[in-house]
């Protein structure tokens, strides 16, 4: 059973520019959250994703960030005209279903460097 | 709201001697405590999870961790640290839905030979 998947792994993006995160969850699990890692500090939470549903989107940034979850294929965090500031590592968890014990597998993370 | 704290972001130990992880929790619900480690360029790796059991929580790799709620703690601890060791550690806090989990900083830790 393959684990989480993210692609690309690393990925160079100019200012202005979109930058595409992919994250293929682990087979069966229907949910999907979303983690940033800026440099020196700990992963803070964007969005929390179940199939063609937004479920809670408090950590994502107001503007120019936005998540998919499609019925087929992966989830797609997506930022639209990057800044500097964008630079982090952005990982991926999914889990078989909410509650007790269900556990979040991560994927090894998408490095964005905004030049 | 939950949240963690770990205290030192930087922790080193010789080869053989005790590996000590600080984390302490701010919960209003019971919580769900869980220390992930990530190597360099990789994604997290569970090590373990306390989920309102056991207290004294064992882990992958040798690594255990009690949950004291007078504390409101959840130290990660290891008898004898081997080089394989050296990673940074998040310790992270969710509510029973696990929907919001909230990281810690990260302490990197080094083993020295």
């Amino acid at each position: 059973n393959a684990g989480v998947m993210q692609n690309p792994r690393h990925l160079v993006r100019r200012r202005g520019q979109e930058a595409r995160l992919r994250c293929s969850p682990m087979k069966g699990h229907s949910h999907v959250y979303w983690y940033r890692q800026l440099p020196e500090e700990g992963l803070k939470f964007m969005v929390y994703l179940q199939k063609e549903n937004i479920i809670d989107e408090s950590g994502m940034p107001k503007e120019r960030f936005s998540a998919e979850f499609p019925k087929e294929g992966p989830s797609i965090l997506r930022i639209q005209q990057v800044v500097r500031g964008d630079s982090a590592a952005y990982f991926c968890a999914s889990s078989l279903n909410t509650g007790d014990q269900e556990t979040q597998y991560f994927g090894p993370g998408t490095r964005l460097l905004v030049l | 709201a939950q949240s963690v704290t770990q205290l030192g972001s930087h922790v080193s130990v010789s080869e053989g001697a005790l590996v000590l992880l600080r984390c302490n929790y701010s919960s209003s619900v019971p919580p769900y405590l869980f220390w992930y480690v990530q190597y360099p360029n990789q994604g997290l790796q569970l090590l373990l999870k306390y989920t309102s059991a056991a207290t004294l929580v064992k882990g992958i790799n040798g690594f255990e961790a009690e949950f004291k709620k007078s504390e409101t703690s959840f130290h990660l601890t290891k008898p004898s640290a081997h080089m394989s060791d050296a990673a940074e550690y998040f310790c992270a806090v969710s509510d029973a839905n696990n929907n919001d989990m909230r990281f810690g900083a990260g302490t990197r830790l080094t083993v020295k030979p």
